[in-house]
């Protein structure tokens, strides 16, 4: 059973970097898109982007000047970098893995709060 | 960006009811439509795929229709745990993005 799991720190200082890591487990990383997406208190889902197994990579045109999404599959791990964060990228941030031939995202994490405050 | 609308934003419902959600795209996504469960506290869980193809272990009472710009889902007989929010969601073009959430309340 694959399983996804989110780390990093709870509170950022508005301006810093915001930088979180998903651990996955129980399947290979190959084939697949990795994602992180991210919800806000009280609004919808918002995607901020995917990184494949071959390295490529695709973002949220709304986050992308800000955002790194980056692969190490010898830990198999992803990362999330959003740098310069605001109050405004307080969420609950989910890293998860699109289904076969679609993307759909058919495994999440448990997801992990992340708040932007001084 | 391809923009998501569900209606209702809320409905309230029995155990035993049927109740039907919609989903409409602001463009032709074809059937890259999926839908989602999430319960307070959870992450998203996913139903259904490609608008109509249940997710493996999903009841079948959760079904979806619809292609283009229109699509439904329906729970044909609510049960107890179906009580959550549901999201559309397009995976056609990118960004991939969400409809706004319709939570199913106990009546």
């Amino acid at each position: 059973q694959v399983q996804l799991r989110e780390s990093g720190p709870g509170l950022v200082k508005p301006s810093e970097t915001l930088s979180l890591t998903c651990t996955v487990s129980g399947g290979s990383m190959s084939t697949y898109y990795w994602s992180w997406i991210r919800q806000s208190p009280g609004k919808r889902l918002e995607w901020i982007g995917y990184v494949h197994y071959d390295g490529s990579t695709n973002y949220n045109p709304s986050l992308s000047s800000r955002v790194t999404i980056s692969m190490d599959t010898s830990e198999d791990q992803f990362s999330l970098k959003l740098t310069s964060v605001t109050a405004a990228d307080t969420a609950v941030y989910y890293c998860a893995r699109t289904c076969t031939n679609s993307l759909c995202y058919n495994y999440w994490g448990q997801g992990t709060l992340v708040t932007v405050s001084s | 960006d391809v923009q998501m609308t569900q209606s209702p934003s809320s409905v309230s419902a029995s155990v035993g009811d049927r109740v039907t959600i919609t989903c409409r795209a602001s463009q032709d996504i074809g059937s890259w439509l999926a839908w989602y469960q999430q319960k307070p506290g959870e992450a998203p869980n996913l139903l259904i795929y490609s608008a109509s193809t249940l997710q493996y272990g999903v009841p079948s009472r959760f079904s979806g229709r619809g292609s283009g710009t229109a699509f439904t889902l329906t729970i044909s007989s609510l049960q107890p745990e179906d009580f959550a929010t549901y999201y559309c969601q397009q995976a056609h073009s990118s960004p991939v993005t969400f409809g706004q959430g319709t939570r199913l309340e106990i009546k």
